[in-house]
């Protein structure tokens, strides 16, 4: 069966320095992968969208890499801050329509 | 603010009973998707609409149903609640295959 893990621990870093969350996957050939922001009680906000033909993307102090070889992404925060403290979410496309998330990793990062 | 309306915010109703979530997407996007997420599963894909009509199906009980008027605002019909239907339902749009925009989602508790 399909399925996308995220890491279910909470990420605890310190303020400045670089988050990395990961995302796999098993039984998926996807088109393309997006990463999200959820806030608690809030709906997730879509960040970054990588297709499976590029390596990299990076946007501001967001960068995501995506393998489709190892069937995994990597997504970084760069110079992180207090206010990227929230859940992200990794997702990937069900047969060009809907998409499929994983339950997230929660990042938490401390002054 | 994703431009992606939900009503009500807030839904408490008994076991038994049927409920109407509505969604108004943004302004042009044609394709509208229902989501549904508890704590366990996370946020589950259940229908998807596009420009009126039923484009894609995911985990949507048979007591679920889902409409897309002509005026692009969508419904989401829940019939015969039990406890465990309890979760947040949120509703997004799409402009393009790919990303997607999330509204703040209706909280439904069911006693």
């Amino acid at each position: 069966s399909q399925k996308i893990e995220q890491n279910s621990e909470a990420l605890n870093i310190q303020e400045g320095k670089t988050a990395t969350l990961t995302c796999n996957y098993t039984n998926y050939s996807p088109a393309y992968l997006q990463w999200y922001r959820q806030d608690p009680g809030r709906g997730p906000v879509f960040l970054l969208l990588i297709r499976e033909n590029e390596k990299e993307k990076r946007k501001e102090r967001l960068k995501v890499t995506f393998d489709t070889t190892l069937k995994q992404s990597l997504f970084h925060i760069t110079a992180s801050q207090p206010a990227d403290s929230a859940t992200y979410l990794c997702a990937l496309d069900n047969s060009g329509y809907a998409l499929n998330f994983g339950k997230g990793t929660s990042l938490l990062v401390t002054p | 603010d994703s431009g992606v309306t939900q009503t009500p915010k807030h839904l408490i109703t008994a076991t038994g009973q049927r409920v109407t979530l509505r969604c108004s997407p943004r302004s042009g996007d044609l394709s509208v998707y229902w989501y549904q997420q508890s704590l366990d599963q996370g946020l589950q894909f259940l229908i998807q609409y596009y420009n009126g009509e039923e484009r894609a199906k995911g985990n949507i009980l048979e007591r679920f149903s889902a409409q897309q008027f002509p005026d692009l605002h969508s419904e989401l019909n829940l019939s015969s609640l039990e406890l465990g239907d309890s979760a947040l339902y949120f509703c997004a749009s799409s402009p393009r295959v790919g990303e997607q925009y999330f509204g703040p989602g209706t909280r439904l508790t069911v006693t």
